[in-house]
């Protein structure tokens, strides 16, 4: 079984702009959830999405967004992109309790 | 969520058993606690839960304390490729939205 896709894999970006991200889930999977990890932070809960719902938000401001499609697809957006948002950007689909991360996106903003 | 509590690093030498520990003193009763790790630039790879009883797989066995306020994730025979950062974490039976601390720093060494 396929795992946890995203793309692109890397992407530089300047102040100001805006970005989306892809993830494919694993096949059968509902759940999407991503998380930001910087070196200062860590690992830190975006949102998560169910049946192209979001179910969860963590504590980002509204520049963050995202949706899931029909086929559990997901993207998330980064609007008036900042310096602050270089990060790598990971998703995750979800199987009753275990979380399966793909390789990340890695965001560099100049 | 409830916090946890694990050391910042550990040693192990090859071939020996690998003994994280982790500390969840406030972890209520419907809580469950999962280990993660993170190979460096990789995403997180999904170890191991549990709610109350001890648990193992191929990769590794969690030992719960009676009173569920501690943990201890074992692996068995630790090879170089086990060198990753361990998270424990305590959370919800969904398991969509997890809080990462700052982790274990296993360095397995020859």
């Amino acid at each position: 079984k396929a795992g946890v896709t995203q793309t692109p894999r890397y992407l530089i970006k300047t102040r100001g702009q805006q970005v989306t991200l892809s993830c494919s889930p694993i096949s059968g999977h509902r759940s999407v959830s991503w998380y930001q990890q910087t070196p200062g932070q860590g690992l830190q809960f975006l949102f998560e999405y169910f049946s192209e719902t979001q179910r969860n938000k963590g504590n980002f401001p509204g520049r963050f967004s995202g949706r899931q499609f029909s086929n559990s697809r997901s993207e998330m957006n980064v609007s008036t992109l900042e310096l602050g948002d270089s990060a790598l950007y990971l998703c995750a689909s979800s199987l009753e309790r275990s979380q399966f991360f793909g390789p990340g996106t890695r965001l560099t903003v100049l | 969520d409830a916090k946890t509590t694990q050391p910042p690093s550990m040693d192990c030498a090859e071939g020996r058993a690998a003994n994280l520990p982790c500390n969840h003193s406030t972890i209520s009763g419907n809580e469950y606690v999962y280990w993660y790790r993170q190979i460096h630039s990789q995403g997180p790879q999904y170890i191991i839960h549990g709610l109350k009883n001890n648990e193992t797989n191929e990769m590794a066995s969690l030992i719960i304390t009676e009173d569920r306020k501690s943990s201890t994730l074992i692996l068995p025979h630790a090879t170089l490729r086990d060198t990753a950062v361990y998270y424990c974490i305590v959370g919800p039976g969904t398991a969509s939205k997890l809080t990462f601390g700052t982790g274990t720093r296993l360095q397995v060494t020859l």
